[in-house]
């Protein structure tokens, strides 16, 4: 497919556990943003990527929130230590620069 | 730093009825405005996107949107509605940013539901 893919679809993990959250974009697009939508919000900005370099962060919640894209594609989002208020509907975003941005379905993650 | 609001948490509307939901922003800059919308367990598909120029924007489906800087709005409207459209639907912003930093602010959402 051509789109935004993002696995898995669902994740369910205890309190406490670590997760990690896989966004593959679309091919070519440069830049790769994360989203947080909590049940009945809008989505909420975590992070951007340009290629592989994480250029704003200000988004991400706590320490225990970590994103990566080490070769300028695939990203992936870790949350540690994880608790109850991080369940929510992760979404993930490409686009080329300064161009209108194209989501992926979306991880729901459900905290136990 | 931006803020959206959309004042309609839920709009019912006939089907066949012209619709309506209100957006409003607020920014210190000059903005890009967009309208997606959301089908359950699905991500955001974009509607419409205002950049510059015409204030009057044509989307995807049949919705259009009108950019009113005075008023700072941007509602979205569709003459006559379809089973289909009913979703949820969210305004957004971001920054006239250089760099491809342009990251958005949405608004709450505003459920549409289309009754027959």
């Amino acid at each position: 497919g051509a789109g935004v893919s993002q696995s898995p679809r669902y994740k369910v993990a205890k309190r406490g556990q670590d997760v990690a959250l896989r966004c593959d974009p679309i091919s070519g697009h440069v830049s790769l943003f994360w989203y947080q939508q909590a049940l009945g919000q809008g989505p909420e900005f975590l992070t951007y990527f340009q290629n592989e370099a994480q250029l704003d962060k200000s988004g991400l919640p706590s320490d225990r929130f970590f994103a990566e894209r080490p070769e300028g594609s695939v990203s992936t989002l870790k949350i540690q230590r994880t608790q109850q208020e991080d369940s929510a509907v992760y979404l993930c975003a490409s686009s080329f620069v300064n161009q209108p941005q194209h989501f992926g379905d979306g991880t729901r993650l459900s905290i136990l | 730093a931006q803020s959206v609001t959309q004042l309609d948490s839920q709009v019912p509307v006939f089907e066949e009825a012209p619709v309506e939901l209100r957006c409003n922003y607020s920014s210190s800059v000059s903005v890009y405005l967009f309208w997606y919308v959301q089908y359950p367990n699905q991500g955001l598909q974009l509607l419409l996107k205002y950049l510059s120029g015409s204030t009057l924007v044509k989307g995807i489906n049949g919705f259009e949107a009108e950019f009113n800087k005075s008023q700072t709005s941007f509602h979205l409207r569709k003459p006559s509605v379809h089973i289909s459209d009913t979703a949820e639907y969210f305004c957004a912003v971001s920054d006239q940013v250089t760099g491809g930093g342009n990251k958005l602010t949405f608004g709450t959402g505003t459920q549409l539901k289309v009754e027959l």
